[in-house]
Order: C-alpha cells, then sequence, then structure tokens
C-alpha cells in the first residue's frame, strides 16, 4: 500500500482557517487521495477525496499539488467540534490486491482553541 | 447518521468465549469492511468482503473469521477470546473501491 505521512499534531484557533497537510511521493495514478476524521469515542468520518483536481464540498477543500504526491486538507474554519484525528489515506481505485480497502495511519491529532 | 449499522454497540464476555458482532451496510453498499482499533495500536484492517466474497485480508487472527450474507450484512466472528482482544471494532461500507465509505460507530468489546 501506498504511504502517507503527516504531522503528529497542530493547533488551531476557533474561526482560523486550518491547512493539514500530507505527503504521498509513492502514489500511484489510480490512487484517489481520502481524508477522514475521527472524533473521541466515534466511527471514522469521510471528509473528502480527489485524484487530481482540488475539490470542496460543505466540510473541507481539498488541494492536491499538481505532481499528485502531497495534498492539503483545509478546514476553512475551523470549530471546536473539528477537533479530532485526522487522516490522509490513499485508496486504490482498481481495486489490485487492496481492493479499495483503507489503510489509516496515525493520523494529525488537530486541537481547536476557543 | 452513517447508514451503517453495528450491533451490539456494547459487550463485555470472559477470556475464552466465542462472540459475533454484526453489521448492516448502507442501502445498496456492496463492499464490507471490518477494523479493530485499540489503544495501542490505531486503526488496524482486518478483512473486506465484496458481495459476499472475500476480497482482501489484513492482519486478522486465525480465531477470527466474518462471512457477508447474500442480504449483504455481515459478522465478525471473534473465538478464543483473550484480554488483548478488547477493542473498538468498526465495520465500514462504500458502493465501489474508490468512492467514498461509511463507518459504523462501533462495537466496544472488553474481554475480562
Amino acid at each position: 500500500d501506498a504511504k502517507t505521512t503527516q504531522p503528529n499534531s497542530m493547533e488551531s484557533n476557533e474561526e482560523e482557517p486550518v491547512h493539514l497537510p500530507c505527503n504521498h511521493s509513492t502514489i500511484s495514478g489510480t490512487d484517489y487521495i481520502h481524508w477522514y476524521r475521527q472524533l473521541p469515542s466515534q466511527g471514522p468520518e469521510y471528509v473528502i477525496h480527489g485524484l487530481t483536481s482540488n475539490v470542496n464540498n460543505r466540510m473541507a477543500s481539498l488541494a492536491i499539488a499538481e505532481d499528485r504526491k502531497s495534498s492539503t486538507l483545509i478546514l476553512h474554519r475551523a470549530t471546536l467540534r473539528d477537533a479530532a484525528v485526522y487522516y490522509c489515506i490513499l485508496r486504490d481505485s482498481e481495486g489490485g490486491t487492496s481492493y479499495g480497502k483503507l489503510t489509516f495511519g496515525q493520523g494529525t491529532i488537530l486541537t481547536v482553541h476557543p | 447518521d452513517s447508514g451503517v449499522t453495528q450491533t451490539p454497540k456494547h459487550l463485555i464476555t470472559a477470556t475464552g468465549q466465542r462472540v459475533t458482532l454484526r453489521c448492516s451496510p448502507r442501502s445498496g453498499d456492496l463492499s464490507v469492511y471490518w477494523y479493530q482499533q485499540s489503544l495501542d495500536q490505531g486503526l488496524q484492517f482486518l478483512i473486506q468482503y465484496y458481495n459476499g466474497e472475500e476480497r482482501a485480508k489484513g492482519n486478522i487472527l486465525e480465531r477470527f473469521s466474518a462471512q457477508q450474507f447474500p442480504d449483504l450484512h455481515s459478522e465478525l466472528n471473534l473465538s478464543s477470546l483473550e484480554l488483548g482482544d478488547s477493542a473498538l471494532y468498526f465495520c465500514a461500507s462504500s458502493v465501489a473501491t474508490a468512492t467514498e465509505a461509511f463507518f459504523g460507530q462501533g462495537t466496544r468489546l472488553t474481554v475480562v
């Protein structure tokens, strides 16, 4: 499985933007970049995913580098409810030996200060 | 609400026992994934089924087994339980391999 590298932790203030980086230098052409987050005592929650172009949804934006070797999850205005562990994951769209499984790393612990 | 239902929410059992965890995927989702999350290990992929067939296996112990039934619900069977099997077990489902996956709220298993 292609691996991702994320900072262990980041901090932000409420109502400020947050940029969560992810490096994935061994990404293949068929890998989608997925982001999930996990709040305490809850199951992981889908945030956003993309292939090559930047993506926006109601939760966040995903900025993907032109060479696809890195990406950034952008929370435009952090709230206290955004405090969670954020996971950047590569997901093979063609199945192959991984059949689309999500391999979680350690993720980034985001702390949001009031 | 993700649409993925896991039962039971909590389970306490003794060492050596066998338990069955159940997962109902979102309507229309053919893929089901099982994950284990313990305090010191993070989220570990166990096994994946697609439309009733096993498709991928992760770090699943031989004491553990799973299946996906014709109605697409899945069960994870854990036997000869040990204290170290205490963890949160999550099920996820997705329509296809490239689309988003939706996770249930998990089953918290405590082995005493």
